[in-house]
């Protein structure tokens, strides 16, 4: 089957780095997406990664290992607008997405 | 202001009545899709359409059906709704590109009883 593990909660402190871990185990893979989930919003667009690397952008960054089916969402100088959820969605070999559940973010002061 | 404009954002329904869900967007994106989302789950496909004209079967499509007769809208219609299609429902849209990200609705909170 076809799957994709993040944490459930994680917590950090406002000012601080955080990482968010995504695991995945698809039949294939042509891309993967983070999202941005604000309580009560839509998810909103923030990074893709097709290739191994890092991509940065402002204060966050994605990183994807293709090999090891792994990706990582770093959020550096959390800000209290951060507590958000993160969605995690790759793109599989019939090019439809795949989400994981989310991780929830709490930042506290 | 460009953009999915979703209809009604709130809803609560009686199990049996029928329901349809407004999507519309503003973008000539030709990809749209309904997705359901459910406290602890992933966002899950519940149909889509790649162009006007054309529609597809998600991950969850039971109970559901769609149209796409232009490329602007794609309203979802529950037939006869039941308890388990309590969710928010979403409507979203790509420009088609394989890599194309997707832009999202505000989405539709649905409570049936």
């Amino acid at each position: 089957g076809q799957n994709i593990d993040q944490p459930t909660e994680m917590t950090a402190t406002e000012g601080a780095i955080v990482q968010i871990n995504c695991t995945y185990q698809t039949s294939g893979f042509n891309g993967l997406f983070w999202y941005q989930q604000h309580a009560g919003e839509a998810p909103t667009f923030l990074s893709y990664n097709v290739l191994d690397g890092l991509e940065e952008k402002g204060r966050f960054s994605s990183f994807l290992s293709r090999s090891k089916g792994y990706s990582y969402l770093l959020l550096k100088e959390l800000q209290m607008k951060d507590s958000a959820s993160y969605l995690c969605a790759v793109i599989g070999s019939n090019y439809q997405l795949i989400w994981g559940a989310g991780t929830k973010l709490i930042i506290k002061p | 202001i460009a953009g999915i404009t979703q209809a009604p954002t709130s809803q609560i329904l009686a199990a049996g009545r029928r329901m349809t869900l407004r999507c519309t967007q503003d973008m000539r994106h030709n990809a749209m899709y309904w997705y359901r989302q459910d406290l602890g789950l992933g966002l899950r496909l519940i149909h889509y359409s790649n162009t006007a004209g054309t529609t597809g079967k998600g991950e969850v499509p039971d109970g559901y059906s769609v149209s796409r007769a232009n490329t602007d809208d794609f309203p979802l219609t529950l037939a006869s709704a039941v308890p388990s299609q309590t969710s928010v429902y979403f409507c979203a849209s790509s420009s088609g590109d394989d890599t194309g990200e997707l832009f999202f609705g505000e989405g539709s909170r649905l409570t049936v009883l």
